[in-house]
């Protein structure tokens, strides 16, 4: 099946810091990348969906400018969580799909703990 | 706006039981539906996806059936394991996302 890619899969930074998350297709390309946020013990939210090429299209309630999408190759996106402050901590998953109608493959997820 | 809501949130039961993990959907127009496997401070294992059109898909001890009319869909678990413990989550795919119920964390005890 396909992989999908992140790192790092865990990161400790200060507060105030930036924090870029990649996230990578490693035998396909990915036309279609998802960012997704889970606190413990609660379920995967959307964050942003992200077209290779295009700006990436923002769920009700996330702050673009805190949460940088990148999706400049059909291989890579990257998430950039800037001035990060201990309520951004969460585990951050992707996920990426080839085309409209294919499964989502999803990465390993990335701990963030800013202290 | 589709809502996915799985029952129950936990359950415990010894080894070598059959058990059944419930998902229910609000919004019938789906194109597929899947369910993950996720152990704690991991990211997703796909376990099973059915298309719309699908009834059923069977993968070893488990076996996922839908029924798009009605909103749900179960995930048989036959002969639990040990190995079995983690959290399942479904989710639906809508015209453009997965939406995701909030799981059901499963115990399965020696």
């Amino acid at each position: 099946g396909a992989v999908v890619s992140q790192h790092p899969s865990r990161v400790i930074c200060k507060s105030g810091t930036s924090v870029k998350i990649e996230c990578r297709s490693l035998d396909f390309q990915a036309t279609t990348m998802f960012w997704y946020r889970q606190f413990p013990k609660q379920s995967l939210m959307l964050m942003a969906t992200s077209n290779e090429g295009s700006k990436a299209t923002y769920e009700q309630g996330v702050e673009k400018d805190k949460f940088l999408i990148n999706h400049a190759s059909l291989t890579l996106s990257t998430l950039t969580v800037t001035s990060a402050h201990p309520e951004d901590s969460s585990f951050y998953i992707c996920s990426a799909r080839y085309r409209a109608w294919d499964t989502q493959y999803f990465g390993p997820g990335t701990r963030l703990t800013v202290l | 706006k589709q809502e996915v809501t799985q029952i129950p949130a936990a359950l415990s039961v010894p080894e070598g039981e059959n058990l059944v993990l419930n998902c229910s959907f609000t919004d019938s127009a789906i194109y597929n539906l899947q369910w993950f496997r996720q152990d704690p401070g991991k990211g997703l294992t796909s376990l099973l996806l059915i298309q719309s059109s699908q009834r059923e898909q069977t993968s070893g001890r488990l076996n996922a059936s839908l029924d798009k009319s009605s909103g749900r869909s179960t995930l048989y678990i036959a002969a639990s394991q040990p190995g079995d413990s983690a959290t399942y989550l479904c989710a639906v795919r809508g015209a453009q996302k997965l939406v995701f119920g909030q799981g059901t964390r499963l115990t399965i005890n020696p």
